[in-house]
This record gives C-alpha cells, sequence and structure tokens, in this order.
C-alpha cells in the first residue's frame, strides 16, 4: 500500500514567519501534486512536479520534488493570513498496468496565519 | 465557468435512504475520478473512469455505491441504503488520458442522520 506522510499536521504562526511542509513516502510517484483546500470546498491545484530534483516557485511558494522522486516539500515565505488553509500532497499512481493518473493524497497540513 | 461541477453542493438524508450525485467534469477530459474526504483526512480514491469504463474501484466502494458514466461524459455517484458512517465530502476530479493532474470540483456534503 502506498501511503504518503504529511507533516506537521497542524502549523499555527504569525504573519511574516516562514514555514516548510514535508510530504514523504517509501513508494515513487510518477509525480505529486500540491492542492490547497478551504473549508467546503474542494482541492485547488497550486503545482505540478514531475523530474526529480525539480523546483517550481510561485510567488512566495517554493516546492521541490525530490531526487528519488519520492518525497517533496512546500515552502512558504512570509506567511500572510490569506494563506490560511488546508494544504494537500498528492503523488500519481503508476501501476506497471499503466499510468491510471491515481492520486494517493497525504492527511493534509491545516495553516493558520495570524495577523 | 468550464471547471469541475457537482450537484448537489449539500445533501441531508437519513439513514436507509438512497442518494445520488452528479460530477460533470471538464469538458475535454475523458479521465473521471471519485474520491471521498472525511474531517480532517485528505481524499481517498473511490473509482476512476476512463471515458465510459469503470477501470478501477477501491475497496472502500462497498455493494452499496455504484457509480456511472454512460456516456463518457457527467457521472452519477448513488450510495443505496445510506450509513451513518457515509457522511463525508465526496469529491470528484477529471483529468486528460495520460496526464497525471487532476483538477477538483467543490464537492457534495453528504450528512446521513
Amino acid at each position: 500500500t502506498q501511503l504518503l506522510e504529511q507533516s506537521p499536521q497542524f502549523l499555527s504562526i504569525q504573519e511574516g514567519e516562514n514555514l516548510t511542509v514535508y510530504c514523504n513516502s517509501s513508494s515513487v510517484f510518477s509525480s505529486l501534486q500540491w492542492y490547497r483546500q478551504e473549508p467546503g470546498e474542494g482541492p485547488v491545484l497550486l503545482v505540478t512536479v514531475v523530474t526529480g530534483g525539480e523546483v517550481k516557485k510561485l510567488k512566495r511558494l517554493t516546492f521541490q520534488f525530490g531526487d528519488a522522486r519520492k518525497d517533496s516539500s512546500l515552502h512558504i515565505t512570509a506567511a500572510q493570513p490569506g494563506d490560511t488553509g488546508l494544504y494537500l500532497c498528492a503523488g500519481a499512481v503508476n501501476p506497471p498496468s499503466g499510468n491510471t493518473g491515481k492520486l494517493i493524497f497525504g492527511q493534509g497540513t491545516t495553516l493558520q496565519v495570524k495577523p | 465557468d468550464t471547471g469541475v461541477s457537482q450537484n448537489p453542493r449539500h445533501k441531508i438524508t437519513k439513514r436507509g435512504q438512497n442518494v445520488t450525485f452528479r460530477c460533470d467534469p471538464i469538458s475535454e477530459h475523458n479521465r473521471l475520478y471519485w474520491y471521498r474526504q472525511t474531517l480532517g483526512q485528505g481524499p481517498e480514491f473511490l473509482t476512476y473512469f476512463q471515458n465510459e469504463a469503470q477501470l478501477e474501484k477501491s475497496r472502500l466502494l462497498s455493494d452499496r455505491f455504484s457509480a456511472e458514466r454512460p456516456k463518457g461524459s457527467f457521472s452519477t455517484l448513488e450510495i443505496q441504503r445510506t450509513e451513518q458512517g457515509d457522511s463525508a465530502m465526496y469529491l470528484c476530479a477529471s483529468s486528460l488520458e495520460g496526464g497525471d493532474t487532476q483538477y477538483f470540483g467543490p464537492g457534495t456534503r453528504l450528512t446521513v442522520l
């Protein structure tokens, strides 16, 4: 069974602080997605990383895919109250039978940024 | 709006009743996925379609659950004889074949009393 361990589960910080969320697995994924979810809404895609070692930046957010494609991290610089939400990592399963695209999700990180 | 849409957004039902949810994917996407999310957890895969064919079902999908995508466009998820444990957010996502990136709808929140 493929699992994604996401940490920390909860994070409460002051505006302006930096933070990093980690996503780890013993399995290799063909790609990894990061989503952000607001209460009562569906996950909204932030980024997809595909290549081992890849780094992508989205304004104050930096995403990294591990060299072995088993882990990923999300770093937020100078967090703002608008960053508050649930952050989810999800790995795409790629069995020998072919790429189903089925996603395995981590448990999520609930981020609260206080003004 | 050309995103994934789901209806209804909220459903409250009594234990033992049947419910049906609908998902309309992004129009050119031939893959459609259903996930279930309980409070404080990440979504869990239920099933997926490529066009009208249901290609994989999770062990989470008991006999009371059935999903269809009759014309390869919209999909329905039916739960028969609902139980309180079925209370969750049911999410639909779509993607292009061969593409890993999935786009999610707003979800249907089911509450079973």
